[in-house]
């Protein structure tokens, strides 16, 4: 079975523009989570979808807004980017009912200029 | 709010034994996970704890207590590759998890 793929891998903007990221889960999979990895804050929760409905949200202002596509290929948006914003954005997908273990892609590097 | 808290580094030598330890503030976690992350890789599972005990895999082990709010990861027979970031996580449902701080392990020779 194929991994969880993520595109682009590196990205860089400059504030104030958006950026749309996309993860592919293991197939088979319906539950795509997405996660900020930061040096400073650690790996975050941002929200999880599963079987296109968003079921879990983190504490992140609404410029990250995400959605799940009926493949449950996930995207995930970010806008008016902030330096801040500037992370390894992470998804994980799992079957999303009673597993405990979630599989992660290797990320997508954002960097804000 | 809630909160897991992990020593920030540890280090020891290949063939030992160490331990990361959790400790957590929070209500409502079904369980609690340890994933492993090699430094510009993604985080893969290693195991989860939904119960009081210890739960074994391998060279690895990991450990919870609900009533202490407590959790830890044994790694035994260590080897160079398993010089990597640790964080544990806790589970609140839906596919939620909410990362400790991550404890960075130093394996020499």
């Amino acid at each position: 079975k194929a991994g969880v793929t993520q595109t682009p891998r590196y990205l860089i903007k400059t504030r104030g523009q958006q950026v749309t990221l996309s993860c592919s889960p293991i197939s088979g999979h319906r539950s795509v989570s997405w996660y900020q990895q930061t040096p400073g804050q650690g790996l975050q929760f941002l929200f999880e979808y599963f079987s296109e409905t968003q079921r879990n949200k983190g504490n992140f202002p609404g410029r990250f807004s995400g959605r799940q596509f009926s493949n449950s290929r996930s995207e995930m948006n970010v806008s008016t980017l902030e330096l801040g914003d500037s992370a390894l954005y992470l998804c994980a997908s799992s079957e999303g009912l009673a597993d405990n273990e979630q599989f992660f892609g290797p990320g997508t590097r954002l960097t804000v200029l | 709010g809630q909160s897991l808290e992990q020593p920030s580094e540890v280090t020891a030598v290949e063939g030992a034994i160490v331990q990361i330890n959790c400790t957590y503030q929070t209500s409502g976690f079904y369980g609690l996970s340890w994933y492993q992350q090699h430094d510009g890789g993604a985080p893969t599972f290693l195991s989860y704890n939904a119960l009081d005990g210890l739960e074994e895999t391998g060279r690895f082990s990991s450990f919870l207590s609900r009533s202490d709010s407590y959790g830890y990861l044994l790694l035994q027979e260590l080897q160079m590759k398993d010089s990597a970031s640790y964080f544990c996580a806790g589970n609140t449902g839906f596919q939620k998890l909410v990362f400790g701080t991550g404890t960075r392990l130093l394996v020499s020779p």
